[in-house]
Order: structure tokens, then C-alpha cells, then sequence
């Protein structure tokens, strides 16, 4: 079965870095896009930015261009999120999603389908 | 960008009713890549709909989704006491803000 398991919780002081794993089972590694979700306390979902874990290509959301950073190791079917510069604002869960993509009878569809169980990175002095 | 207006924000119903989100897009967006999630406390947002109407696997069938262009609907028909939980629509990278379904 699909699994997607995180890193542990992370306490960080404001302006350190913080990298959360993601380490995938269950399906071919690299046939799936892996995005990367935050949820700030009490709050909503807000989409970070995506890997391709064939090629490593990335695609990141405007908000953290500059300060994010995704990598892969297909040796271990791990994806890798890197936030630097942090601030108190990036407390939050942090989440990897599999990039699903069905197509039937010419239609493609995309959604996240299997998600990680969240990994809370707390930024405090 | 397109933003993504759910409302309400919170829908309060006792189990057996029906309950009808609403997700609504500034523009008009493509219904392949609408999809809605629930999520319970301390949980990951689980899948239930993609391409606006179809229920992801395993999903009971008392989820529904409909919609198209600027305006979609997610129908639970009749509420079991594990629905009470926040739903999000989601238009390819964006998420509606939830509705909180609440136990009246």
C-alpha cells in the first residue's frame, strides 16, 4: 500500500533552516509529482511548491521562491523540503501529497491522493 | 490567480441531514482539476472527490460532488457522526479557505 512517511517535529529559531523528509512506499517512486503543503495553526492548506522525483525538476510557489527548496534521492525514494530564513509566520504542519494524474477516455485529472502525516516545524526564540 | 471562496464557513447539522458545501471560483476553471478533501484534527487531508464528481477509492457513495465553470458543491446526503470534520475544495494548487462541519 502507498505510504508516505515524514521527518519528526523540528524546533527552530527564527532566521535557521529546517529540512523535512518524506520518504515514499508502496509505488514506483518515480512515476508520481510530490507537493509539498503547509497548514499554519487553526488555519487552512496553502500549496508550497512540487518535484518531479524522475528528473528533480521543481516548480515553487511565489510566496517562497528564494527561501524553499526540494530535492530528491531515488535511491531511497525520499523527497527532500528545505525552508530557510525562517520566521515565527512558518510555524506550521508541513505536509508531502503524491501528485496523482488519472486520464480516462481523453480527460486527464489531477488531485493529491495520498498524503504524508504531517510534520509540525515550530519556529521560536 | 484564482481564489477559491468556500462557504459557509461553518455548517452546523445533526447526523442523518444533508449537507451542501459550496466551493466558488474568481473565474471560470476547469472541472478536471477540481477536487475536495476532509480533514479530521490532528489528521492529513484525506482525498474524496477529483474532477469535481468522482469519488475517490474508497469513498461511500453518500459523498457527491458536482459543478462546473465557477461554482461547485460538495453533497454528503446523509450525515454519519465521522463526517463532522473541516472540508476543503482545491482548484489544481489552490485551496478554498474550508468549511468547518459541525455537530448541531
Amino acid at each position: 500500500q502507498v505510504q508516505l512517511v515524514q521527518s519528526g517535529a523540528e524546533v527552530k529559531k527564527p532566521g535557521a533552516s529546517v529540512k523535512v523528509s518524506c520518504k515514499a512506499s508502496g509505488y514506483t517512486f518515480t512515476s508520481y509529482y510530490m507537493h509539498w503543503v503547509r497548514q499554519a495553526p487553526g488555519q487552512g492548506l496553502e500549496w508550497m511548491g512540487i518535484i518531479n522525483p524522475s528528473g528533480g525538476s521543481t516548480s515553487y510557489a511565489q510566496k517562497f521562491q528564494g527561501r524553499v527548496t526540494m530535492t530528491r534521492d531515488t535511491s531511497t525514494s525520499t523527497v527532500y523540503m528545505e525552508l530557510s530564513s525562517l520566521r515565527s509566520e512558518d510555524t506550521a504542519v508541513y505536509y508531502c501529497a503524491r501528485g496523482a494524474r488519472y486520464c480516462t477516455n481523453g480527460v486527464c485529472y489531477r488531485a493529491f491522493d495520498y498524503w504524508g502525516q504531517g510534520t509540525l516545524v515550530t519556529v521560536s526564540s | 490567480e484564482i481564489v477559491m471562496t468556500q462557504s459557509p464557513a461553518t455548517l452546523s447539522l445533526s447526523p442523518g441531514e444533508r449537507a451542501t458545501l459550496s466551493c466558488r471560483a474568481s473565474q471560470s476553471v476547469s472541472s478536471s482539476y477540481l477536487s475536495w478533501y476532509q480533514q479530521k484534527p490532528g489528521q492529513a487531508p484525506r482525498l474524496l472527490i477529483y474532477g469535481a464528481s468522482t469519488r475517490a477509492t474508497g469513498i461511500p457513495a453518500r459523498f457527491s460532488g458536482s459543478g462546473s465553470g465557477t461554482d461547485f458543491t460538495l453533497t454528503i446526503s446523509s450525515l454519519q457522526p465521522e463526517d463532522f470534520a473541516v472540508y476543503y475544495c482545491q482548484q489544481d494548487y489552490t485551496f478554498g479557505q474550508g468549511t468547518k462541519l459541525e455537530i448541531k
